[in-house]
This record gives structure tokens, C-alpha cells and sequence, in this order.
């Protein structure tokens, strides 16, 4: 059974530019969670997605955005990229709605993201 | 102001020794997981506790929720140079409506020498 696959594995951009990162559940996997994670600030939580629908999100700027499709993959954007966007973005996903009902979490190994 | 809060945040042993590492909060979670993340891989779920005084055992791992569901710890017995790496807890606060995503310690980077 494949894992969680996140693209690309690495990206460098420059501030101001926008960014799009992928990430593709475990198969039968309806929900896709993603999370930032630093050396500073540690994994912070992005929002999570459901059914297509937003179900949470964490408390980060409207230049983080996100979607998921119809097969559940999912896409993160982040719009006029600034310095301190530099981090690992990891994606999660779980059968269910994920945390509240204890669902278990399955990481991918993230994309790391490089901002000059 | 970091809702979980790991210590210690590095720890270096000899291999064969023990250790714990705790999780802290003074939120009431209603449920927690540990996770271990080795260098440019995503975190792997370990174990998630979801009763208060709760014990669970994986092999030489021992994970321990409080009665009030605050605050975690794991312990290791012998430890090998394989268990080397990030060990993370994260918390599901339910807040009502919806999924909540998981609150994240800042981990315990853990080097086991041989």
C-alpha cells in the first residue's frame, strides 16, 4: 500500500513569488491535513480537508490556502511568498476527520521549502 | 505561547541507559500521541493514549497519559543507537464543531551513542 506522497520534495523560490505543493493520500484515505513545520515554532497546524471541504483551519495568514479534489488529493498554495514562509510543509492523511476522533495520522516526508 | 511543551528538548545517552521525556500542558486534551520523525522523513505515529492514567507498552517503550489528561511522558528502556531521533507528542483539543487539528510539542531530539 503506497504512503502519503508529497511534490516536489524541494523548492526554492523568491519572496514575493507564489508556490504550489501537492500532496497525494493513502488510498481510501478521505482527509488530508497539512502542517508547517520549523526549527523555531516546531509543527503548526495549516487546515485540514474533508470531502473537499475545509473543515479546521490554523491560525496563518490568507496567503496560505488549500483544496482538495474529487480522488482527495490535495493542494497547497501560499501567495507572495515572504522569508519566514521557509519551512518543511508536511501533509497528513486519515480515513476520517482526523484528530478530534483520534484517527490515525499518516505523514508524508514533506516538501521542503526554500525562500530567497 | 506553546499549548504542549516537551522536555527536555535534546538529550544525548549511551546506548543501554533509560530515559523520559515528558509532554506538559495545561490543557485538558482528549486524547494525545507520540511521534518519532527521523531526519527528512515525516513523523511516524508511535502510540496515541486517550484515557486518563492510561499505560501503554512498544517493546521497550513505555507511554503514560495523566489522570487529567494534561500531560504525557515516554519512557525508554535500554536504549539503542535505532531509537535515535525526534520524538514529538501532539494533542486533539476538542473544541466543538468540526475537526481540530493536532497541537504539536517542539520535540525532544534524541541521540542514542553506541
Amino acid at each position: 500500500k503506497a504512503g502519503v506522497t508529497q511534490t516536489p520534495r524541494y523548492l526554492i523560490k523568491t519572496r514575493g513569488q507564489q508556490v504550489t505543493l501537492s500532496c497525494s493520500p493513502i488510498s481510501g484515505h478521505r482527509s488530508v491535513s497539512w502542517y508547517q513545520q520549523t526549527p523555531g515554532q516546531g509543527l503548526q497546524f495549516l487546515f485540514e480537508y474533508f470531502s473537499e471541504t475545509q473543515r479546521n483551519k490554523g491560525n496563518f495568514p490568507g496567503r496560505f490556502s488549500g483544496r482538495q479534489f474529487s480522488n482527495s488529493r490535495s493542494e497547497m498554495n501560499v501567495s507572495t511568498l515572504e522569508l519566514g514562509d521557509s519551512a518543511l510543509y508536511l501533509c497528513a492523511s486519515s480515513r476520517a476527520q482526523g484528530a478530534r476522533y483520534n484517527e490515525k495520522l499518516f505523514f508524508g516526508s514533506g516538501t521542503q521549502l526554500s525562500v530567497l | 505561547t506553546q499549548l504542549l511543551e516537551q522536555s527536555p528538548q535534546f538529550l544525548s545517552i549511551q546506548e543501554g541507559e533509560n530515559l523520559t521525556v515528558y509532554c506538559n500542558s495545561s490543557s485538558v486534551f482528549s486524547s494525545l500521541q507520540w511521534y518519532r520523525q527521523e531526519p527528512g522523513e515525516g513523523p511516524v505515529l508511535l502510540v496515541t493514549v486517550v484515557t486518563g492514567g492510561e499505560v501503554k507498552k512498544l517493546k521497550r517503550l513505555t507511554f503514560q497519559f495523566g489522570d487529567a489528561r494534561k500531560d504525557s511522558s515516554l519512557h525508554i528502556t535500554a536504549a539503542q543507537p535505532g531509537d535515535t531521533g525526534l520524538y514529538l507528542c501532539a494533542g486533539a483539543i476538542s473544541t466543538g464543531g468540526g475537526a481540530d487539528g493536532l497541537t504539536f510539542g517542539k520535540g525532544t531530539h534524541l541521540i542514542i551513542q553506541p
